[in-house]
């Protein structure tokens, strides 16, 4: 299966700070990337979706201001979590959309663990 | 509003038993529904993707069955292990390549 990344796995920093979380599609290209995110012992929930080279669809209640997408290149994915709060340690998942054959498949990234602090 | 719910939230059976997990939503007009399993702290692995127009799928011990009409889907985990354990999440999408909405998981404890 294809292989998706995520960095950093965890982080933890005060608040106030910015976070960047990187998400890479190591051996497909992808035009499609939706960020999740999931609350201890909770489902996930669809952030945003964003294609690239051009600026990202978020869901209703996600400040696109405080959760800042950049998809500048068909592997890599990047949201930013502008002037952390504690409100905002959860859990980060990236999944990149991989179309071809007429298909098309969503795999997801390992995830990236936030605590602020 | 689609919305998928999962019963029971939580599930513990002796090694050995036959796992019954129920998926429900709302909305009928699916492109596809998928199971998904997630180990604490870790991302998704999908287990199993069923088309609209299919009625179920099997992998190994796992099979599951999809009733688009009635909004149900089911997975059947045959012979449970120790290493069963661990959260199932079923989640469907109104179209290719749309985003997938989820249930809210169940979690599942096999006891050795």
């Amino acid at each position: 299966g294809a292989v998706v990344s995520q960095h950093p796995s965890r982080v933890i920093c005060k608040s106030g700070t910015s976070v960047k979380i990187e998400c890479r599609s190591l051996d497909f290209q992808a035009t499609t990337m939706f960020w999740y995110r999931q609350f201890p012992k909770q489902s996930l929930m669809l952030m945003a979706t964003s294609n690239e080279g051009s600026k990202a669809t978020y869901e209703q209640g996600v400040e696109k201001d405080k959760f800042l997408i950049n998809h500048a290149s068909l592997t890599l994915s990047t949201l930013t979590v502008t002037s952390a709060h504690p409100e905002d340690s959860s859990f980060y998942i990236c999944s990149p959309l991989q179309r071809g054959g007429g298909q098309e498949t969503q795999y997801f990234g390992p995830g990236t663990r936030l605590l602020v602090l | 509003k689609q919305e998928v719910t999962q019963i029971p939230a939580a599930l513990s059976v002796p090694e050995g038993e036959n796992l019954v997990l129920n998926c429900s939503f709302t909305d009928s007009a699916i492109y596809n529904l998928q199971w998904f399993r997630q180990d604490p702290g870790k991302g998704l692995t999908s287990l199993l993707l069923i088309q609209s127009s299919q009625r179920e799928q099997t992998s190994g011990r796992l099979n599951a069955s999809l009733d688009k009409s009635s909004g149900r889907s089911t997975l059947y985990i045959a012979a449970s292990q120790p290493g069963d354990s661990a959260t199932y999440l079923c989640a469907v999408t109104k179209a290719a390549g749309n985003k997938l909405t989820f249930g809210g998981g169940t979690r599942v404890l096999v006891k050795p």
